[in-house]
């Protein structure tokens, strides 16, 4: 697509259910990673692919954050169990792998736990 | 430790009139890329403008310049001729080569353009 497209644009939901949210990065790009944008901050690194594997992982904030690539496009954000505290609007961007690597970010999925 | 400090929680400026948005950088990595982003009201950040550790000139882009100032560690945003439209959170990210690929961002600074 011409655009990181992500989606839901919102979503909400109860304590203790379980979500997904879904990511469909540029046509073409190799990279992608999820950041999470609590309110008043910066974004905030979740994690990273390279095609269909996780690459650095290291930002997911505990086992109930889960994602998977696995064609090496669509990805998908799995939060267990959700917590009032992973209410944030949970942003994707995608890369090529040349130069720079800029990030092309998607308008983000809005999550609020109730 | 905070990788990327920018102190400046909000700004104002005039329409027509140039601003700086300070940004400063903590690494020990020789090979590092910097970059700032806009994010409008509604939410999408639009990347502006790119810096690399080893590039000998300022990076500019029509109304976007960035001052890199390496051994002060600051890679501070000047817009030019302010717009409306130029009203935003404007962050400051790094990447360090040697650490992966994963971009740290500051906090961010709020533009407010005013006629």
């Amino acid at each position: 697509g011409a655009g990181v497209s992500q989606t839901p644009s919102n979503k909400v939901t109860e304590k203790g259910k379980y979500v997904e949210l879904r990511c469909d990065p540029i046509s073409g790009h190799t990279a992608l990673y999820w950041y999470r944008q609590s309110l008043g901050q910066g974004p905030e690194f979740l994690i990273y692919f390279q095609g269909t594997g996780a690459a650095d992982d290291s930002g997911l904030p505990n086992d109930r954050f889960f994602a998977v690539r696995p064609e090496g496009s669509v990805s998908t954000l799995k939060i267990q169990r959700t917590e009032r505290g992973d209410s944030a609007v949970y942003l994707c961007a995608s890369s090529s792998v040349s130069g720079a690597n800029v990030l092309t970010f998607g308008a983000g999925s809005r999550l609020t736990v109730l | 430790a905070q990788k990327i400090t920018q102190t400046q929680p909000g700004m104002f400026v005039q329409e027509k009139e140039a601003v700086t948005l300070d940004c400063t950088y903590d690494t020990s990595d020789p090979s590092y890329g910097l970059f700032w982003y806009k994010q409008p009201s509604s939410g999408e950040m639009i990347f502006l403008i790119y810096q690399g550790s080893y590039d000998q000139q300022n990076a500019t882009e029509g109304r976007y310049s960035l001052n890199f100032q390496k051994a002060r560690k600051s890679a501070n945003l000047v817009i030019s001729a302010s717009q409306l439209g130029d009203s935003a959170m404007y962050f400051c990210a790094m990447r360090e080569w040697d650490s992966g690929y994963a971009l740290n961002f500051g906090k961010g600074t709020s533009l407010l353009v005013t006629p």
